[in-house]
């Protein structure tokens, strides 16, 4: 059972260009959206989040929007540097309840 | 601060042989999962703890699988026995209290032959 669909599963962008990866998600009691990144070898970590109570939240280049109507959210990184390269995961859950995650997004940023 | 810490990073084993995955959380966190990550599934729940009891499992593949945690520091995750399907990373995870941020190990990479 899949409650949040991510995608694209890998995207190629040139430096300094805009990375977009998008996710849906099923359960509408959900009310925190993560965005985990992962670096080969390492273990995933928090990259940013938001709650449904605003439709945008930006950490320097690194935006995330979303649309609660449409049940979507997304991860925009802006001026992308190839050390952005990484796995992307979005995640979301509800309460105290355990976080459901996307099935990731290879990113690769070339020169 | 030392983060979560996982042991073994790596792990090569014969099918049959009983694996057993070691995770210490950060202190003072009171909530701990195991995740299980290969390319086609992705990240997959398999455990978590509250309070060192387990609080759902369902995400435990078979009874090959088995999980513990016998105090707030340590845990462990324990395959008998192993099959090759069951090469993954493993990653435990803690936190504070959920809601909140997870704070990831740096995973044990089990290949089962």
């Amino acid at each position: 059972q899949q409650q949040v669909k991510q995608s694209p599963q890998s995207l190629i962008v040139q430096k300094g260009g805009i990375s977009i990866i998008n996710c849906a998600y099923e359960n509408t009691a959900f009310d925190y959206f993560p965005w985990y990144q992962q670096f080969p070898g390492k273990g995933p970590a928090l990259l940013i989040a938001i709650r449904p109570d605003v439709s945008e939240k930006k950490e320097g280049r690194f935006t995330i929007s979303f649309n609660k109507s449409a049940k979507q959210f997304s991860l925009h990184i802006m001026d992308s540097q190839p050390g952005d390269s990484a796995t992307y995961f979005c995640a979301a859950n509800f309460g105290n309840e355990k976080l459901t995650f996307g099935t990731g997004t290879r990113l690769t940023i070339i020169p | 601060d030392a983060g979560v810490i996982q042991s073994p990073r790596h792990e090569v084993t014969e099918m049959g042989q009983e694996v057993t995955l070691r995770c210490k959380p950060i202190s003072g966190h009171n909530s701990l999962f195991w995740y299980r990550q290969t390319m086609m599934r992705g990240l997959e729940l398999l455990i978590y703890f509250n309070n060192n009891v387990p609080i759902d499992d369902s995400g435990m593949p078979e009874d090959r699988f088995s999980a513990k945690m016998p105090n707030a520091s340590f845990s462990t995750l324990k395959i008998q026995p192993s099959e090759p399907r069951d090469s993954a990373v493993y990653f435990c995870a803690s936190i504070p209290n959920p809601p909140g941020e997870l704070f990831f190990g740096e995973g044990s990479r089990l290949t089962v032959l």
